[in-house]
């Protein structure tokens, strides 16, 4: 048991291009969450994944942003055409199906200039 | 709507003192509770979680939390704390459903000062 991993831990990006994060859940997790922090807020939901099937998205979740799990197993975070609103960390978490309370990944900690 | 209130933003302490960080959750049928503690730059780590049952649960290291339904809490607490105990918790709220997704708070900052 390795852990959820996150890749990058930070990144920095220039207004309105494209980045994309990545999360590996412990391997026998079949459940995978993405949320988001930003500075002084506790985390707020942005996706679930069952597998390899998003089953819910919040609002947050603008149509700048898309998750992907392909094959059930890591999964992508991509947001086209950044804005400085954009800024926050980027937690993953997994945990088995029936299970309550996720393990966290590092994080990926995003800066828009 | 479903929420979770942290009070306080930060809780200042001196080592070896007792603290309580107080978490207030909206009402429901059923929820499941949670306490994550976030040392800096870093991911959540799970420090202890009300499922069912005795409605006192403990960590590892010493905190202790106690589920009152009737006044809808879950505070935190640790009889004599250290200086290593610094750093953000967050109590988390799920209310079951399909996604068993957390609702969390805005954060205590636990400071301890020598």
């Amino acid at each position: 048991d390795t852990g959820v991993s996150q890749d990058p831990r930070h990144k920095i990006t220039k207004r309105g291009q494209n980045v994309t994060f990545r999360c590996d859940p412990i391997s026998e997790h079949n459940r995978l969450y993405w949320y988001r922090q930003t500075l002084g807020q506790g985390p707020e939901f942005l996706t679930y994944f069952q597998n390899e099937a998003q089953l819910e998205k919040s609002r947050l979740l603008s149509d700048r942003f898309s998750a992907e799990r392909p094959k059930g197993s890591f999964s992508t975070l991509e947001i086209q055409r950044t804005e400085q609103g954009d800024s926050a960390m980027y937690l993953c978490a997994s945990s088995f199906q029936g299970y309550y309370g996720y393990t966290f990944g590092s994080g990926t900690r995003l800066t828009v200039v | 709507a479903q929420s979770v209130t942290q009070l306080d933003s930060q809780v200042p302490v001196f080592e070896e003192a007792p603290v309580e960080l107080r978490c207030n959750y909206s009402s429901s049928v059923s929820v499941y509770l949670f306490w994550y503690v976030q040392y800096p730059n870093q991911g959540l780590q799970l420090l202890l979680k009300y499922l069912s049952g005795s409605t006192l649960v403990e960590s590892i290291n010493g905190f202790e939390a106690e589920f009152n339904k009737s006044q809808t809490s879950f505070h935190l607490r640790k009889p004599s704390v250290h200086i290593s105990d610094t750093a953000e918790y967050f109590c988390a709220v799920s209310y079951g459903g399909a996604t068993n997704k957390l609702i969390f708070g805005t954060g205590t900052l636990l400071a301890v000062q020598p």
